[in-house]
């Protein structure tokens, strides 16, 4: 069993829907939590950070549940440059710096 | 500024060589990781670098792949008598500090034939 599972998809959404994706990790160890961005053949971008309180940026909303080792994203008002693989992303509790990486889940945001 | 850069950004080997990759990090980032991604998986953790010192290499799958950071900037990648399952995109990250955020490059698609 992976660490960081995510579900997979693909997600296919018109423009301006609004999509949420989630994200299971088992170490309760883990102390940072992320959500990354990739494009196809390109690398891994960082999107943003995953804080305990919820964190939010322009269409996009991050939360974290500690208890339930639960993390969500929503994007609201998807556009078409949206369309990429997010990945769920959290960092290994022994040895604090290395990422553990779900296996992405697929968006494809259509006219 | 300059990125992250990996060389080279495809390689083909044939099962059994030798293949060498590298990272050139931003410069001043103390921290250095590698991960490899194979095809339709998430990135998977092979090793870290903490200025020259390798801090944590579980993530190596087998005693054929060895990396080095020997004067706390570039880092080599080594694979030995490659397989085709070490097929895979590797990727390198580096950061200012361990916990801080990882810029990744763009990766080096190595294919085994």
């Amino acid at each position: 069993r992976k660490e960081v599972e995510q579900d997979p998809g693909p997600f296919n959404v018109p423009e301006g829907a609004t999509v949420a994706f989630n994200c299971t990790y088992s170490n309760s160890a883990s102390q940072s939590f992320f959500w990354y961005r990739q494009d196809c053949r390109k690398e891994p971008k960082l999107l943003m950070s995953v804080y305990s309180s919820g964190n939010e940026d322009g269409r996009f909303t991050a939360q974290l549940n500690r208890a339930s080792q639960y993390i969500s994203l929503l994007i609201r008002d998807s556009k078409l440059s949206d369309s990429a693989t997010y990945l769920c992303v959290v960092n290994m509790g022994n040895s604090g710096y290395a990422l553990n990486f779900g296996k992405g889940t697929s968006l494809l945001v259509t006219p | 500024g300059a990125g992250v850069s990996q060389s080279p950004r495809y390689k083909v080997a044939k099962r059994g060589q030798d293949v060498a990759l590298r990272c050139d990090p931003i410069s001043g980032h103390v921290s250095l990781f590698w991960y490899q991604q194979a095809l339709g998986q998430g990135p998977e953790f092979l090793t870290y670098f903490q200025n020259e010192a390798q801090l944590d290499k579980s993530g190596l799958p087998s005693d054929r792949f060895f990396a080095e950071r020997p004067e706390g900037s570039v880092s080599t990648l080594k694979i030995q008598r490659t397989q085709q399952e070490d097929s895979a995109v590797y990727l390198c990250a580096s950061s200012l500090a361990g916990q801080g955020e990882q810029y990744f490059g763009p990766g080096t698609r190595l294919t085994v034939t």
